[in-house]
């Protein structure tokens, strides 16, 4: 079964520096999909990028961008610049093609002023 | 466009009820996914429909049931209410194309309390 594992529960910024948040997956498929979503206070979820297993390149948003180790099946999220409305719960996950998302448990991100 | 949208936001139960949750996807996506979130077991897969029909299931007993329209709204019901049941539940929906289909995008959820 295909799991997702975010070791660090929470993490803090200072404002206008730069995070990255940790995403490891357990697969044996080589076509998939994996994403970062975005939880802030709200409970809106928000999809704040995405990364297709057959792209080499990393996938960049503005100040958010990714560094996806295939071979490792690591995908970490950086954001640059952080700020403070930033400041969420950050959840990676992947989906195979035809199946449902999995989700990690999330890392709560604080952003200090 | 208008994003999904979830009726109701908020819904207070008494234990062996059943309820009824209501989730409206964006304009043109045909695909509908359902979650269960809580802070002890995180974001759950219940179950996702496409055109009317439900093409995965996640590990959930049969009290959680579902169902598509053919305006590709859907409603998620969970009889005989217990009190672990307690839970946002959050609808997503992906939109139509090969490639498009694997992101989702969610709705504000539904706050459940089972008393």
């Amino acid at each position: 079964a295909q799991t997702v594992t975010q070791s660090q529960p929470e993490m803090s910024v200072q404002e206008a520096e730069t995070v990255t948040l940790s995403c490891t997956y357990d697969t044996s498929e080589s076509d998939y999909y994996l994403f970062w979503y975005k939880q802030p206070p709200s409970r809106q979820m928000i999809l704040v990028i995405r990364q297709e297993a057959y792209k080499q390149q990393n996938a960049t948003e503005n100040r958010f961008s990714v560094n996806f180790q295939k071979a490792a099946k690591s995908f970490s999220l950086k954001i640059s610049d952080s700020q403070l409305g930033d400041a969420a719960m950050y959840f990676c996950a992947y989906r195979r093609i035809e199946d449902d998302m999995r989700f990690g448990a999330g890392t709560r991100l604080t952003v200090k002023p | 466009k208008a994003g999904v949208t979830q009726t109701p936001r908020y819904l207070i139960k008494t234990r062996g009820q059943q309820v009824t949750l209501s989730c409206s996807p964006i304009s043109g996506h045909r695909s509908v996914s359902w979650y269960q979130q809580t802070p002890g077991q995180g974001l759950q897969f219940l179950f996702e429909y496409f055109s009317e029909t439900q093409r995965n299931k996640g590990n959930f007993p049969g009290r959680f049931s579902g169902r598509q329209f053919s305006n590709s709204r859907s409603e998620m019901n969970v009889s005989t209410l217990e009190l672990g049941d307690s839970a946002l539940y959050l609808c997503a929906s992906s939109p139509p194309g090969a490639r498009g289909t694997y992101e989702q995008y969610f709705g504000p959820g539904t706050r459940l309390t089972v008393t």
